[in-house]
């Protein structure tokens, strides 16, 4: 079935540093492609998505772009802030037509001023 | 629109005890997921519904666990005979049939002592 494999976290950064959040997956054809960030205490949230191939999805300052030939959909950010330390999901649709989501382990930021 | 919402957000309970979890998704939306998340790993799916029909579950689901959606409107996850093993935090989602986009509500924390 379709899985999905993120980074060891915790990633721990300066203000202004550059991000990178490695996210490869497994899947039959090309499923839509997913970020989720959860804030301390809170629950999930969309952060941004690709929807085919070559697709950028983007929000907040965040990019990740969906490469079929290195099976990834890596999130990057080119400057964090202090806000932005949360815990990251990738995420994709199981195998089927169920509608479920596949996520990662997760990858915890924490941005130091 | 509210987003989705969970009652209780959190829930302590002894062990053999029942609990009910009730989640309450986006009014526009068919479809409605539950999956646990434990410390430091991504959301489990557990078991979703479109409309009132329960079309999946997980074989995480054992059969101390039920979730019922009546009017294919709000949903409860009942947990019989609870085990320090459930304790984890309880997600339902919600989204619309032609999408994978699903939103999250804050969670339900179960503790079982």
């Amino acid at each position: 079935g379709n899985s999905v494999t993120q980074m060891e976290g915790p990633v721990t950064l300066s203000e202004e540093a550059f991000l990178t959040i490695n996210c490869t997956y497994t899947a039959t054809g090309y499923p839509s492609l997913f970020w989720y960030v959860q804030y301390p205490g809170e629950g999930l949230q969309l952060l941004l998505k690709a929807t085919k191939a070559d697709d950028k999805g983007s929000n907040k300052g965040f990019e990740a772009t969906y490469r079929k030939e290195t099976t990834s959909f890596h999130l990057e950010k080119g400057s964090v802030q202090v806000s932005d330390s949360a815990v990251y999901f990738c995420a994709l649709p199981g195998s089927g037509n169920t509608g479920k989501l596949i996520f990662g382990q997760g990858t915890t930021l924490q941005v130091k001023p | 629109d509210t987003g989705v919402s969970q009652d209780p957000r959190h829930k302590i309970t002894k062990r053999g005890q029942n609990v009910t979890f009730r989640c309450d998704p986006i009014s526009e939306h068919n479809r409605l997921y539950w999956y646990r998340q434990t410390l430091g790993q991504g959301p489990e799916f557990l078991t979703y519904f479109q409309n009132e029909a329960q079309l999946e579950k997980s074989r995480l689901l054992s059969d101390r666990f039920s979730a019922e959606r009546p009017k294919g409107s709000f949903s409860t996850l009942e947990i019989q005979r609870t085990e320090q093993g459930d304790s984890a935090m309880y997600l339902c989602a919600s989204s619309q049939s032609n999408t994978y986009e699903q939103y999250f509500g804050p969670g339900t924390r179960l503790t079982v002592t």
